[in-house]
């Protein structure tokens, strides 16, 4: 159980585009969802965290208007970012947390992230 | 301020025992959390400690003083897959984790 899945597992753009990024929990319930990103041999930076219906807090030096969330339901969070640039190249992993086998849980459930080139 | 220490990388022999260490500060405290990380996949869940004392799953235990704001992961026995980085994170008052920068562990045969 607990099992969180990423869509693409990885995507390469153009600079100047939009790329959609979608994070699903797939059998359990997930009040709060969270996007990181990590660099290369760095850890993972936490960029937003999202409750269902409600809009996401975003950490300090993360635009929200470049990196937009959407927590429209229990199950789905998308991370689009917009206008990307080369430095937005990066892995991008979000993780959620919520109600699974048959409890709440603070445990966060990592999805196998998705990595993002920009050229 | 809110803060994970951990070393930044170890070295260890197959077959060996291993012990990473973290020292945490954080705003309230809701539990100490161990996650591996092989190169370019995501974190996966190892451990969660919310009392002091050790627990232990298989090879792997960890351990938790709240007084010392001080943990760390035991790995025995160790295999070359136990090659990757070992996160810890505490959970403040929020309910949200604090990453240390991990410490990438280095399994030789």
């Amino acid at each position: 159980g607990a099992v969180v899945s990423q869509h693409p597992s990885w995507v390469i753009c153009k600079s100047g585009t939009s790329v959609k990024i979608e994070c699903r929990s797939l059998d359990f319930q997930a009040t709060t969802m969270f996007w990181y990103r990590q660099f290369p041999k760095q850890s993972l930076m936490l960029m937003a965290t999202s409750n269902e219906g409600s809009k996401a807090t975003y950490e300090q030096g993360v635009e929200k208007d470049k990196f937009l969330i959407n927590h429209a339901s229990l199950t789905l969070s998308t991370l689009t970012v917009t206008s990307a640039h080369p430095e937005d190249s990066s892995f991008y992993i979000c993780s959620a947390s919520g109600s699974a086998q048959g409890g709440f849980s603070y445990e966060q459930y990592f999805g196998p992230g998705t990595r993002l080139t920009v050229t | 301020g809110q803060n994970i220490d951990q070393p930044t990388e170890m070295t260890a022999t197959e077959g060996a025992i291993v012990q990473i260490n973290c020292t945490y500060q954080t705003s309230g405290f809701n539990g100490l959390f161990w996650y591996q990380q092989h190169a370019g996949e995501a974190p996966t869940f190892l451990s969660y400690n919310v009392l002091d004392g050790l627990e232990e799953k298989g090879r792997f235990s960890s351990f938790l003083s709240r007084s010392k704001g001080y943990s760390y992961l035991l790995l025995k026995e160790l295999q070359m897959k136990d090659s990757a980085s070992y996160l810890c994170a505490s959970m403040d008052s929020n309910y949200q984790l604090i990453w240390g920068a991990g410490t990438k562990l280095i399994i030789k045969p």
